[in-house]
C-alpha cells in the first residue's frame, strides 16, 4: 500500500518552456503532498507542501511564480515549472503521507529535469 | 535548508559487518525522526522510523537508536548486503520533515 506514482521520469526540455511534472497518490487519498528538489550527490530540499483545495506553502527562497503547484484532487498534485532555464535542471520528487504529521512520507520516483 | 546532518559521506562496509550510519539533528522540538534508503536514480524508500518517546526500534535487520541528550540518531544494519548499497538519509519532523544530508554505504565484498 501507499504508493505514490510520479510522472514522467525523465523529460528534456528547451529554455523558456514550461514543463509539467504530475504526481498522484495510486491507493490512497492525500490531503496534502509535498514536492522536493535534489541536486546531484545532495539531500532533498523541500520546496513546497501541496494543500488539496488551498494554495501551496512555499519554503524561503522558492519562487512560487517560477513553480506553480496544483492539488485539485485527493490523489493529484502537479508541478509547473514554468519558463525553465538550465539552472532549473535538477531531481524532482514528489511524496505524501497516509497519516498525520506523525507518520512517514511516501515517495514517488522522481523526474528527471533536463533544460537545455 | 538543511538542518540535520553530522554524517560520513561516504561509509564503506565488509560484505557481512555490521553497518552504522549516524546523524545528528538539530531541533529539539522535533518528535519523530524516519531513515530512508535512496537508490541511484530513485525516491527515497521508507526503511524504519521512530518516536521521540523511544530510544531504540528494531525492524528487519535494521535498529535506529535515538539519543534525545545529544540530539543524536543512529541506523544500524546487521548482516550488510550488497542491495543494501544506497544513500541513506535520517530526517526530522517537528512541523515538516527535513532531511539530512545522506550518508553514501559502499559494501566491499
Amino acid at each position: 500500500g501507499a504508493v505514490v506514482s510520479q510522472h514522467p521520469s525523465r523529460v528534456i526540455c528547451k529554455s523558456g518552456t514550461s514543463v509539467k511534472i504530475e504526481c498522484r497518490s495510486l491507493d490512497f487519498q492525500a490531503t496534502t503532498m509535498f514536492w522536493y528538489r535534489q541536486f546531484p550527490k545532495k539531500s532533498l530540499m523541500l520546496m513546497a507542501t501541496s494543500n488539496e483545495g488551498s494554495k501551496a506553502t512555499y519554503e524561503q527562497g522558492v519562487e512560487k511564480d517560477k513553480f506553480l503547484i496544483n492539488h485539485a484532487s485527493l490523489t493529484l498534485s502537479t508541478l509547473t515549472v514554468t519558463s525553465a532555464h538550465p539552472e532549473d535542471s535538477s531531481f524532482y520528487i514528489c511524496s505524501a503521507r497516509v497519516g498525520g504529521l506523525g507518520s512517514p512520507l511516501h515517495f514517488g520516483n522522481g523526474t528527471r529535469l533536463t533544460v537545455t | 535548508g538543511e538542518s540535520v546532518g553530522l554524517h560520513l559521506p561516504t561509509l564503506s562496509v565488509q560484505e557481512g559487518d555490521n553497518s552504522i550510519i549516524n546523524c545528528a539533528y538539530s531541533n529539539s522540538a522535533s518528535d519523530y525522526f524516519i531513515w530512508y534508503k535512496q537508490e541511484s536514480g530513485k525516491g527515497p524508500q521508507f526503511i524504519i522510523d521512530i518516536r521521540s518517546n523511544m530510544d531504540k526500534r528494531q525492524g528487519q535487520r535494521v535498529t535506529v537508536l535515538l539519543n534525545k541528550t545529544v540530539k543524536h540518531l543512529s541506523l544500524q544494519i546487521a548482516a550488510t548486503q550488497p542491495g543494501d548499497s544506497a544513500v541513506y538519509f535520517c530526517a526530522e519532523t517537528y512541523d515538516k520533515i527535513i532531511f539530512g544530508k545522506g550518508t553514501r554505504l559502499h559494501i566491499l565484498p
